[in-house]
């Protein structure tokens, strides 16, 4: 499975609502599909798994959606801490595939 | 917790040996597999393939056939070993923890990050 993330960059501001998108080259009927945030120079970290479920300790503004094949990751209002890189990621076959990523950018 | 260790540059050709040591959780659990996430500079993610604590592994099939990851769980650790790299191996590699009953599909715990630059 290929997944591709758009855009590549969203630039927006402190309260905007944010909406990424990850679309895969199958559809994923396991539901093993999961976001993850990077910030500069730091390791990655779960965000949503099973498509929207909320990993431990992650604010209720993120929230995640979608079937099949288009799949999307929401931040209702951006703090100044959500900038970063986020990258979606599927499980299947035994085989774990990440996306590209977005980066969002302070506008 | 997951801590890289290994030598921080390899000649091109040769074998890039990382080691990954656990504290704070058994390796010898149902419920994780064991794994190698790479991320070149710039770049986005890349996963590399995992090991379970009896041994079994699971590869990248675009790197199968120069990986292997194998586990010592009397050391709580596991190891990468990556042969024939080039200069399109230098990336920051990570150990991670992958869900295989809990969490089921995703890398739920990551270490800090190695760098491994590829150079003569």
């Amino acid at each position: 499975i290929v997944l591709t993330q758009s855009p590549d960059t969203l630039s927006l501001s402190p309260g905007d609502r944010a909406t990424l998108s990850c679309g895969a080259s199958q559809s994923i009927s396991s539901g093993f599909l999961a976001w993850y945030q990077q910030k500069p120079g730091q390791s990655p970290r779960l965000l949503i798994f099973g498509v929207s479920s909320r990993a431990t300790g992650v604010p209720d503004r993120f929230s995640g959606s979608g079937s099949g094949t288009d799949f999307s990751l929401t931040i209702s209002r951006l703090e100044p801490e959500d900038f970063g890189v986020y990258y979606c990621q599927v499980f299947g076959s035994s085989l774990w595939t990440f996306g590209q990523g977005t980066k969002v950018e302070i506008k | 917790q997951l801590e890289e260790s290994g030598p921080g540059l390899v000649k091109p050709s040769e074998t890039l040996s990382l080691t990954c040591t656990v504290s704070g959780d058994s390796i010898n659990t149902s419920s994780y597999f064991w794994g190698w996430v790479r991320q070149p500079p710039g770049g986005g993610l890349e996963w590399i393939g995992n090991v379970y604590y009896t041994g079994t592994t699971n590869y990248n099939p675009s790197l199968k056939s120069r990986v292997t990851i194998s586990v010592d769980t009397s050391k709580n650790q596991f190891s990468l070993d990556l042969t024939s790299v080039t200069a399109a191996d230098t990336a920051l590699y990570y150990c991670v923890r992958q869900g295989r009953t809990l969490l089921r599909g995703t890398v739920d715990n990551w270490g800090r990050g190695s760098l491994v630059t590829v150079s003569s």
